[in-house]
């Protein structure tokens, strides 16, 4: 079954620490997008990719780096530059057509301490 | 920018409507509904495209008025399934942006 999986679901780093989240796509989307998530605050880009080895940044950049080496994959690395890292992250997909759906991954929690 | 949806929470019993508003100080050249369950990833509702255009399924359905940029979602006769976090986006130049989201609560 074609997909877009984030992986871990949780995870816990120490202060100070880089850390990488992963994101899978089989669904053949030319489109890839992360999003962070706060109570209250919606869902803030981060970066996005229209193809592979190109990608922008989003609202949110700072502290957050990305690679897009393959189609079916986008990692997000959290930088010990960024403030306030602990978060749910989202990963999404999409066909770059005007007017085509999202599709998401169930997210990672990330926890800082 | 990200786009501003009103009211942020929402409670309603069982039956009853609702109405979810989106709007943008920019243009908005198309308009996402998507709506998530607590700690689950959003589930893509419906995608407007024109100014004037309508669409539904179900008890949910959407307008989208290009000249006010705004949108509004319409949930009708509410059933327990529809509680979550509805959120609006908008798609520009492929950065996909989202509002802050709409809380609804449905109580039997």
């Amino acid at each position: 079954d074609g997909g877009i999986t984030q992986s871990p679901k949780y995870l816990f780093r120490k202060e100070g620490q880089n850390v990488t989240l992963s994101c899978e796509q089989n669904l053949n989307h030319d489109a890839m997008y992360w999003y962070r998530q706060d109570p209250g605050q919606g869902l803030r880009l981060i970066y996005y990719s229209q193809i592979v080895n190109d990608f922008q940044k989003g609202d949110i950049a700072e502290g957050y780096s990305v690679s897009r080496e393959k189609k079916e994959s986008f990692p997000l690395t959290v930088t010990s530059a960024q403030k306030n890292p602990t978060a749910f992250y989202l990963c999404a997909s999409s066909i770059t057509s005007p007017g085509t759906e999202a599709f998401f991954g169930q997210g990672t929690r990330l926890t800082v301490v | 920018q990200q786009p501003v949806q009103s009211p942020q929470a929402v409670i309603l019993r069982e039956g009853e409507d609702a109405v979810i508003n989106c709007s943008s100080s920019k243009a908005l050249y198309s308009v996402h509904w998507y709506r998530q369950k607590h700690g689950e990833a959003p589930v893509f509702l419906m995608i407007l495209l024109k100014g004037g255009e309508q669409k539904g399924h179900d008890k949910i359905s959407a307008s989208f008025n290009e000249k006010k940029q705004q949108s509004s979602l319409y949930l009708t006769a509410s059933q327990l399934s529809y509680s979550g976090t509805y959120f609006c986006g908008t798609a520009n130049t492929g950065k996909l942006i989202f509002g802050q989201g709409t809380t609804l609560q449905v109580k039997p």
